[in-house]
């Protein structure tokens, strides 16, 4: 059983475009987040809602949209790609989110503009 | 900002020895974890260690922390193959998100057989 499963797991497409990653979790977790990961594999944190809530919204171009539809889904749209939006995107999950509680991460999408 | 710093950025032993990572950061922390992270994979978390601790094992990992220099080291002992991964510290800080876990840049280690 897959705890927090990302789709697509590669994505190749033309700058320009607009494409969508999805993220569900099956743990029960109140918390879910969106990292970027560099190719010098830097991560770093995009966003975060919890029960559906934004809480964490890191200075993201806002071509960037996240989307809640309840607590166990946090999808991640991205519109008009550009070249330095290729890397991979990982979706992680913590129970609360409080006081820095360890997260479980997905496999990642990696995505990979033309 | 960054508030990880990994040293050394790759590191190569031999099956059976230890491999010894560290992690600086800058600021207050509440705790600070160790992930995993395997070839085309995602992070798996190893262990937590909170700011009222110094030392935490769990099986053939030993982390330590000393908040004076703001620095903790994570050893795996008898290294394995299987333990060939990159290996990320990360910090939640006492001020600021009370969500947010900062990343450090990683340690490489590859374990020959």
């Amino acid at each position: 059983d897959t705890a927090v499963s990302q789709t697509p797991k590669y994505l190749v497409t033309q700058m320009g475009n607009d494409k969508s990653i999805k993220c569900e979790q099956n743990l029960g977790h109140d918390t879910m987040y969106w990292y970027k990961q560099d190719s010098k594999k830097f991560l770093k944190i995009m966003f975060s809602y919890n029960n559906k809530e934004l809480i964490i919204n890191e200075t993201v171009p806002n071509r960037f949209s996240p989307k809640s539809p309840d607590k166990a889904h946090l999808n991640l749209h991205i519109n008009s790609l550009e070249l330095g939006d290729s890397a991979v995107y990982f979706c992680a999950s913590s129970p609360t989110g409080q006081g820095g509680q360890p997260q479980h991460f997905g496999d990642g999408t990696r995505l990979s503009i033309l | 900002s960054q508030q990880g710093e990994e040293d050394p950025q790759a590191l190569s032993i031999q099956e059976g020895e230890n491999a010894t990572m560290n992690c600086s950061y800058k600021t207050s922390i509440n705790n600070l974890q160790w992930y995993r992270q395997n070839s085309g994979r995602g992070l798996v978390h190893l262990i937590l260690i909170r700011s009222n601790e110094r030392e935490k094992h769990s099986g053939r990992l030993r982390v330590t922390l000393d908040t004076s220099k703001k620095s903790s080291s994570l050893l795996i002992t008898a290294s394995r193959a299987a333990d060939t991964a990159s290996y990320f510290c990360a910090t939640r800080s006492s001020g600021g998100s009370n969500y947010k876990l900062t990343f450090g840049k990683g340690t490489l280690l590859t374990v020959n057989p």
